[in-house]
């Protein structure tokens, strides 16, 4: 997603709805990316990767989707729950597959009981 | 240790003073990764250790900061002369493997640096 300044763009579902974030990644040479959840207080929690020689990938509750014609990424979360309500960020390689990661600007995630 | 560890938890520092932040990544991990994170954006990349060599320190914002892993396991990020606009949660992160197949790391906590 994107934002201004330091207001992170907002998604609010319901608990047992599902849930779709998206991100606009930069670099077109990128081959790797990944989705991390971070709560407050904590550092980054691991979700689900993708390379790019894929379009799709599924996790447990989780599923990513890569569009490299649009540089576009987005996880879809299946029957949210409360636990999921965190800042999530996608992250690119870059040019370099150095393990260096390039992160977005985040999303939060409220979910409503 | 089970996860990637980092103190202080949080530290205060006057405006001039210097800093150090520590880091124990998960035992045996060779690749170690410092992350900084301002209020409300993403983690941006400082430095990488690959076991004692730094690798690639090149988000490093100032010659102000400076990191060391001499002994290829705990590294220490030094930030000298601290100013205001470092403030910030400085993250740690480590993995198993090295460079291209080390995505997915796991991240400490952090440590939240508050310069006064």
């Amino acid at each position: 997603g994107e934002s201004v300044g330091l207001h992170l763009p907002t998604l609010s579902v319901q608990e047992g709805d599902n849930s779709i974030i998206n991100c606009a990644y930069s670099n077109s040479a990128s081959d790797y990316f990944i989705w991390y959840k971070q709560e407050s207080g904590k550092g980054p929690q691991f979700i689900i990767d993708i390379r790019s020689n894929m379009d799709k990938r599924q996790g447990q509750r989780v599923t990513v989707l890569l569009n490299k014609t649009v540089k576009h990424l987005s996880l879809q979360i299946a029957a949210t729950q409360p636990g999921d309500s965190a800042v999530y960020f996608c992250a690119e390689s870059g040019s370099g597959n150095t393990g260096k990661l390039i992160f977005g600007q985040g999303t939060t995630l409220q979910v409503k009981p | 240790g089970a996860g990637v560890s980092q103190s202080p938890r949080y530290k205060v520092a006057k405006r001039g003073q210097d800093v150090a932040l520590r880091c124990d990544p998960i035992s045996g991990h060779v690749s170690l990764f410092w992350y900084q994170q301002a209020l409300g954006q993403g983690p941006e990349f400082l430095t990488y250790f690959q076991n004692e060599a730094q690798l690639d320190k090149s988000g490093l914002p100032s010659d102000r900061f400076f990191a060391e892993r001499p002994e290829g396991s705990v590294s220490t990020l030094k930030i000298q002369r601290t100013q205001q606009e470092d403030s910030a949660v400085y993250l740690c992160a480590s993995s198993a493997r090295t460079g291209g197949d080390s995505y997915g790391y796991t991240f400490g906590s952090g440590t939240r640096l508050t310069v006064v």
